[in-house]
């Protein structure tokens, strides 16, 4: 079992451009959530994805949005990127029972000039 | 909006040594509480859920033990080793679809 993949494992971009990161969750996983790390600080939610749509929100602006596909695998995309957006953004999967244990990935870093 | 402590920030300690930190919650809505530790460079790995009021968990020298009346959970390690260095997070989540709110950890360092 792989656990919990992403990609890419860094990324440098400028303001104002798109970003799209990848997570494949755990092998017998149906939900992935998406989390963002900036220094000094937890994880913070940015949304869960279950069955192919958005089920939760955290206090992320629009320019966040995501997709769940049929295998279960998930993008996060970025719009209109800012210097505020360098972070770590870690992905994990779970099953659906809000108990579950949720598994992380090893997260991709994302640096905004 | 969830507002979790953890406390203290950062923890030295020598090889061998005990110690805890400790995870503050609002006890209100409270449905379970995770345990992470993050090693630099390594994905966050799961350590507990922990659910019941007075819940007790132990994963080798690692323990846990959880007040959801006061809000506030405690995590122990007995005999501290060097590789026990790392953050260590926790997070409740209120129910519904498992939305964790971490604190920003304590980091450990175990000096040899």
């Amino acid at each position: 079992d792989a656990g919990v993949t992403q990609s890419p494992t860094h990324l440098i971009k400028t303001r104002g451009q798109q970003v799209t990161l990848r997570c494949s969750p755990k092998s017998g996983h149906d939900t992935v959530s998406w989390y963002q790390q900036a220094l000094g600080q937890g994880p913070q939610f940015i949304f869960q994805y279950y069955e192919e749509e958005e089920r939760q929100r955290g206090n992320f602006p629009d320019r966040f949005s995501g997709h769940q596909f049929p295998n279960y695998s998930s993008e996060l995309n970025v719009n209109a990127l800012l210097l505020g957006d360098s972070a770590l953004y870690l992905c994990a999967s779970s099953l659906r029972a809000a108990q579950e244990t949720q598994y992380f990935g090893p997260g991709t870093r994302l640096l905004v000039l | 909006i969830l507002n979790v402590e953890q406390s203290p920030q950062s923890l030295h300690v020598q090889e061998g040594d005990s110690t805890n930190f400790t995870c503050s919650f609002p006890s209100s809505n409270f449905y379970a509480l995770h345990w992470y530790r993050w090693e630099t460079a390594k994905s966050p790995e799961a350590l507990f859920v922990m659910t019941l009021n007075g819940d007790e968990k132990k994963k080798g020298r690692i323990s846990a033990t959880l007040n959801t009346k006061e809000g506030y959970s405690y995590l122990y390690i007995k005999g501290s080793q060097p590789e026990d260095s790392a953050t260590y997070l926790c997070a409740p989540h209120t129910g519904g679809y498992n939305k964790l709110i971490f604190g920003a950890g304590t980091r450990l360092a175990v000096h040899p």
